[in-house]
C-alpha cells in the first residue's frame, strides 16, 4: 500500500524552528520529486518547497526563502522541512505530496494526512 | 508567477445535476500542466485530473477536464453524494511556484 505520513508537527513559540518529516512506502521513493504544501486554518492550499529526486533541482515559495530548508534521504525514503524562525503566518497544516514521477514538473499524485503547526507565543 | 482564479466561488447543486467548475491562469500555462484535485472536510487533497484533461488513477469517468493555454474546465457530469467538496486547480508547468486557485465549494442545494 501507498503511504505518506509526516510528523515533527505541533504547538511551538514565535522565532523558533521546527522539523517535519514525511516517511513513504509502497512505491520507489527514489523515483519521484517531492514536495511540502500548507493549508493554513480555513484556507486555500498554498505550495511552501520542493525537491527533485536526486535532490538536485529544490524551489521554495517567496514567503518561506531563507527561512526553510527541504531535504530528502532517499536511503530511508524520507524527506524533511527544517522550518526556522516561525511566525504566526507559518501556522497551518501540512502536507508532503509525491509527484507523479521523477520529472519536478509534474502533477502531485499522492497526499499524505499532514501534520499540524501552530505558531503561537 | 502564475495566478490562478477559480469560479464560481460556491457551487450549489443537487445530486445527479452537472457541475461546470472553471480556472483562469494569468499566463498560459506551459503544456498545459494544469491539475484538479478534490478536497473533503477534515481530509488530504486527492489528485483527480493531471495534464488538463487526464483523469488520475481510480477516478471516475463521470470527472472530466478539458482547456488549454490560460482556461480551463472541470466536468463532473452528474453528482454524487461523495463528490461535494472543495476543488482546486493547480499549475506545475511554470517555474515554482506550483500555484493553487482559491479553490471551488460545492455544496447541496
Amino acid at each position: 500500500e501507498v503511504q505518506m505520513v509526516e510528523s515533527g508537527g505541533g504547538l511551538v513559540q514565535p522565532g523558533r524552528s521546527l522539523r517535519l518529516s514525511c516517511a513513504t512506502s509502497g512505491f520507489t521513493f527514489d523515483d519521484y520529486a517531492m514536495h511540502w504544501v500548507r493549508q493554513g486554518p480555513g484556507k486555500g492550499l498554498e505550495w511552501v518547497s520542493g525537491i527533485s529526486w536526486n535532490s538536485g533541482r529544490i524551489a521554495y515559495a517567496d514567503s518561506v526563502m531563507g527561512r526553510f530548508t527541504i531535504s530528502r534521504d532517499n536511503a530511508k525514503n524520507s524527506f524533511y522541512l527544517q522550518m526556522n524562525n516561525l511566525g504566526p503566518e507559518d501556522t497551518a497544516m501540512y502536507y508532503c505530496a509525491s509527484g507523479r514521477g521523477s520529472n519536478f514538473y509534474d502533477a502531485f499524485g499522492i497526499w499524505g494526512q499532514g501534520t499540524m503547526v501552530t505558531v503561537s507565543s | 508567477e502564475i495566478v490562478l482564479t477559480q469560479s464560481p466561488g460556491t457551487l450549489s447543486l443537487s445530486p445527479g445535476e452537472r457541475a461546470t467548475l472553471s480556472c483562469r491562469a494569468s499566463q498560459s500555462v506551459k503544456w498545459n500542466y494544469l491539475a484538479w484535485h478534490q478536497q473533503k472536510p477534515g481530509q488530504a487533497p486527492r489528485l483527480l485530473i493531471y495534464e488538463a484533461s487526464k483523469r488520475a488513477t481510480g477516478v471516475p469517468d463521470r470527472f472530466s477536464g478539458s482547456g488549454s493555454g490560460t482556461d480551463f474546465t472541470l466536468t463532473i457530469s452528474r453528482l454524487e453524494p461523495e463528490d461535494f467538496a472543495v476543488y482546486y486547480c493547480q499549475q506545475y508547468g511554470s517555474s515554482p511556484p506550483f500555484t493553487f486557485g482559491p479553490g471551488t465549494k460545492v455544496d447541496i442545494k
